[in-house]
């Protein structure tokens, strides 16, 4: 595509739901990083995908939080009993590898 | 880790205005590059710039690798330059993932 596309663009879930936010990247990026931005902070990376490998997720912030990308394109984003600490916006980001990031315009999770 | 910090934090500029942003990284890199945030929240790449000088219309930025900093010039500002401006490293010791710091917040006024 154009762009990296991202959806739902917002979700509104209540404490304890699961969710899952998708990001579809540039076509051919093989790699496909996501981040969490909080209210009036710079984006902290979570984990880091090379085609269908998870090659780093040391920035998950428990096991409750699980990204997959089965088969080296679309990935998912998934959150197990959200709580309201996990209110942020979730952005998803695509290169080549090591070269220029380009961001999706991100969902933004609120946990009730 | 490595740590990124980015001055001034916060910027008011009167339209027509020229200004500078600076960020320093406490380590070796081999990845730079420079974000706009718009204030609709999205994130746009201006610069991919480990080292050297690019120049992209009103927009140019220089990377110093071996004295650890990076320069943003911003020349004839105008509204639509308001946001967050955000330099990300790729520290040598790790794969390939971004480090961002702390950004500079700036306004443009008529």
């Amino acid at each position: 595509g154009a762009g990296v596309s991202q959806s739902p663009r917002y979700k509104v879930a209540k404490r304890g739901q699961d969710v899952a936010l998708r990001c579809d990247p540039i076509s051919g990026h093989v790699s496909l990083f996501w981040y969490q931005q909080a209210l009036g902070q710079g984006p902290e990376f979570l984990t880091y995908f090379q085609n269908e490998a998870q090659l780093d997720k040391s920035g998950l912030p428990s096991d409750r939080f699980f990204a997959e990308r089965p088969e080296g394109s679309v990935s998912t984003l998934k959150i197990q009993r959200t709580q309201q600490e996990d209110s942020a916006v979730y952005l998803c980001a695509s290169s080549i590898k090591g070269g220029k990031l380009f961001f999706g315009s991100g969902t933004q999770l609120s946990v009730l | 880790g490595i740590q990124v910090e980015q001055s001034p934090p916060d910027l008011i500029l009167q339209e027509g205005a020229n200004s500078t942003l600076r960020c320093n990284f406490s380590d070796s890199v081999n990845n730079l590059q420079w974000f706009h945030q718009n204030p609709w929240g999205q994130l746009i790449n201006l610069f991919y710039i480990p080292s050297g000088t690019k120049q992209n219309g009103r927009l140019s930025a220089t990377t110093v690798a071996t004295e650890r900093y990076s320069l943003l010039y911003i020349s004839s500002s105008q509204t639509t330059d308001s946001g967050v401006y955000f330099c990300a490293v790729q520290w040598s010791g790790t794969a390939s993932k971004l480090t961002f710091g702390t950004g500079t917040r700036l306004q443009v006024t008529l």
